[in-house]
This record gives C-alpha cells, sequence and structure tokens, in this order.
C-alpha cells in the first residue's frame, strides 16, 4: 500500500525559507523508475508543478520559480525533501508530494498536501 | 513551456449524462498525457495516463482519447461521485503543465 504524507511549518514570513518533508511507503526511492514530484495549488486555483526527483538523483525544476527551489531525498528513511527560498505570499498554497511510478511523470499517488501560509 | 488550454471551466450534467472535457496542447505531446479528479477538499486522483490508459481501480465510464495536441475525458454516465473539478497534464517536457481544470457538477 503507498502512501505518502507532508509536513512542514503551517505558517511562515516573507523571505524565510520553507522547508517541507514528505514522507512515504510502500515503495522505494532507491528502485530504478520511481521519482516524486512536488506540486502545489493556491486556495481554489489551479495545479502548479514545482520539481521532481528521481530514482538515480536525476533532478527537475521548474524554472518559474528562478533558482529558489531544492529537492533531495532521504532514500534510507523513504523521505523526499523540498525548499522554496526567500518566500512571499504568493507562495501561499497547499503542497502535495506525489509519486512517479509509471515512469512518465504521470503522478499516480498523492499525499494529502500540506496548507503553508506566508504572511506577515 | 508546453501549454494547456482545457475547456470547459465549468459545466453540469445531468444523472446519467455523458460529458466530455478537452485539453488543447499548444504543441504536439505524443499521448504524453494524463487526467486527475480532484473531489472537494482532497487531493487529485489519477484517472487516466498515456492519453487513454485507464489506471488501477478507476471505473469504466472513464475514458481518455486523442493524438498530437488534442485530447479527451469522457465520462459515459455521470454519477454523484464524478461530482469534481478535472485537469489534464502533459508529461511529455519539462516543466510539466496542468490545465486550468474543469469544475463539473451535477445538473
Amino acid at each position: 500500500q503507498v502512501t505518502l504524507k507532508e509536513s512542514g511549518p503551517g505558517i511562515l514570513q516573507p523571505s524565510q525559507t520553507l522547508s517541507l518533508t514528505c514522507t512515504f511507503s510502500g515503495f522505494s526511492l532507491s528502485t530504478y523508475g520511481m521519482g516524486v514530484g512536488w506540486i502545489r495549488q493556491p486556495s481554489g486555483k489551479g495545479l502548479e508543478w514545482l520539481a521532481n526527483i528521481w530514482w538515480d538523483d536525476d533532478k527537475y525544476y521548474n524554472p518559474s520559480l528562478k533558482n529558489r527551489l531544492t529537492i533531495s531525498k532521504d532514500t534510507s528513511n523513504n523521505q523526499a525533501f523540498l525548499k522554496i527560498t526567500n518566500v512571499d505570499t504568493a507562495d501561499t498554497a497547499t503542497y502535495y508530494c506525489a509519486r512517479i511510478g509509471l515512469g512518465r511523470n504521470y503522478f499516480d499517488y498523492w499525499g494529502q498536501g500540506v496548507m503553508v501560509t506566508v504572511s506577515s | 513551456d508546453i501549454q494547456m488550454t482545457q475547456s470547459p471551466a465549468s459545466l453540469s450534467a445531468s444523472l446519467g449524462e455523458t460529458v466530455s472535457i478537452e485539453c488543447l496542447a499548444s504543441e504536439g505531446i505524443s499521448n504524453d498525457l494524463a487526467w486527475y479528479q480532484q473531489k472537494s477538499g482532497k487531493s487529485p486522483q489519477l484517472l487516466i495516463y498515456a492519453a487513454s490508459r485507464l489506471q488501477d481501480g478507476v471505473p469504466s465510464r472513464f475514458s481518455g482519447s486523442g493524438s498530437g495536441t488534442r485530447y479527451s475525458l469522457k465520462i459515459s454516465g455521470m454519477q454523484p461521485e464524478d461530482e469534481a473539478d478535472y485537469f489534464c497534464q502533459q508529461s511529455y517536457k519539462y516543466p510539466l503543465t496542468f490545465g486550468s481544470g474543469t469544475k463539473l457538477e451535477i445538473k
């Protein structure tokens, strides 16, 4: 049974760094072809892809966030991480992590999401 | 970036009605397209991948089709539990991009 769960700070101030953790079970990020992605969704709006990390530590980022993103993983503890530097109110959203298990950037299992608010 | 233009933005359907949602990609995406369903307050769920392949556990009333730049999701026989937002996503090229969503309601 595949599960993912996001955790984060809840609220932070503009200019701070947002650190998110995705803790998963039911698969391994050391398995060939597996990946984890991060996607966010402002309240009432659409989905925005942020970053992917793959079993071989290959990483891809959304260039619209202008080098503010860092994705990483801890394979032995079944976790993936996302950092977003210099946040502002536009980063307020629900953040999801999701498994890429079908090998073609399709997100087949999603976490429940964690709401992050950026406010002074 | 590949732009995904999704239509309609919203629609309402009667129970048992067949509905279609479309996504138009700004360039060819070689069937690298997924459809997701998102119920209110929940995370998205994968329905269709590779344009037409049904994800395990998804009811057969959902189907996907298309090629090149045009893709569609069809629900054959609207059910109450199908009331949700639907999003397409291209997986052909980074950055991955989503359509703006379709809100499907029961009439």
